[in-house]
């Protein structure tokens, strides 16, 4: 069964600092892995796909790295600003069940203080 | 482009009562994902439909079902709610196959009283 966790569950910089969120699953059997960004209350906005046969990923100042043999994926935001505080959820689509199915991380909460 | 909508936006029922909630994916799209998310049990798959026929299904009770039209719009039905059933509600499109990039609506906000 995959499992997808999330490391931190919260965390709060200063603006500007550059900063890396976290992801593992379980399963290295997957087909894509997706980063997304939900602001509380709103639904889920795609910042990067990965597909399986990538290593990574960058839109702007986000890039986003897949290790499937390790089952790891960071997202890496860069000269970090107030406006990118939201919760980060990573998401894997596949597995040995082939579900088809997203399965998401709890999610990292990222507060940048001015 | 016009993203995923969802209506409506924020629905309250009583226990017992039965809720329809619609998705309009982004147009092109043929599949539709459904999730609910919850503080406790966080984004957990509910069903996905593919040219009007479910292609996968989460472990939820058969009190949520789920239909897509041919022109890909997607409704969900909750019977018999339940206070459990309090959550947002998400719908994902994504252009052919699952495996695609999913877009993601603005959920509809289902309270149960």
């Amino acid at each position: 069964k995959q499992e997808v966790t999330q490391i931190p569950a919260a965390l709060s910089v200063p603006e500007g600092e550059n900063l890396v969120l976290n992801c593992s699953f379980t399963d290295s059997a997957i087909y894509n892995l997706q980063w997304f960004r939900q602001d509380p209350g709103k639904g889920l906005t795609s910042l990067l796909l990965i597909q399986s046969s990538q290593r990574e990923q960058t839109s702007g100042r986000l890039n986003a790295s897949l290790d499937k043999s390790s089952g790891r994926s960071t997202l890496y935001i860069a000269a970090s600003q107030p406006g990118d505080s939201a919760t980060y959820l990573c998401a894997v689509l596949g597995g040995s069940s082939n579900t088809g199915k997203l399965i998401f991380g709890q999610g990292t909460t990222l507060q940048v203080k001015p | 482009k016009a993203g995923v909508t969802q209506t409506p936006r924020y629905l309250i029922k009583t226990r017992g009562q039965q809720v329809t909630l619609s998705c309009s994916p982004i147009s092109g799209h043929r599949s539709v994902s459904w999730y609910q998310q919850t503080p406790g049990q966080g984004l957990q798959f509910l069903f996905e439909y593919f040219s009007e026929t479910q292609r996968n299904k989460g472990n939820f009770p058969g009190r949520f079902s789920g239909r897509q039209f041919s022109n890909s719009r997607s409704e969900m039905n909750v019977s018999t709610l339940e206070l459990g059933d309090s959550a947002l509600y998400l719908c994902a499109s994504s252009l052919e196959a699952s495996y695609n990039e999913q877009f993601f609506g603005p959920g509809t906000r289902l309270t149960v009283l």
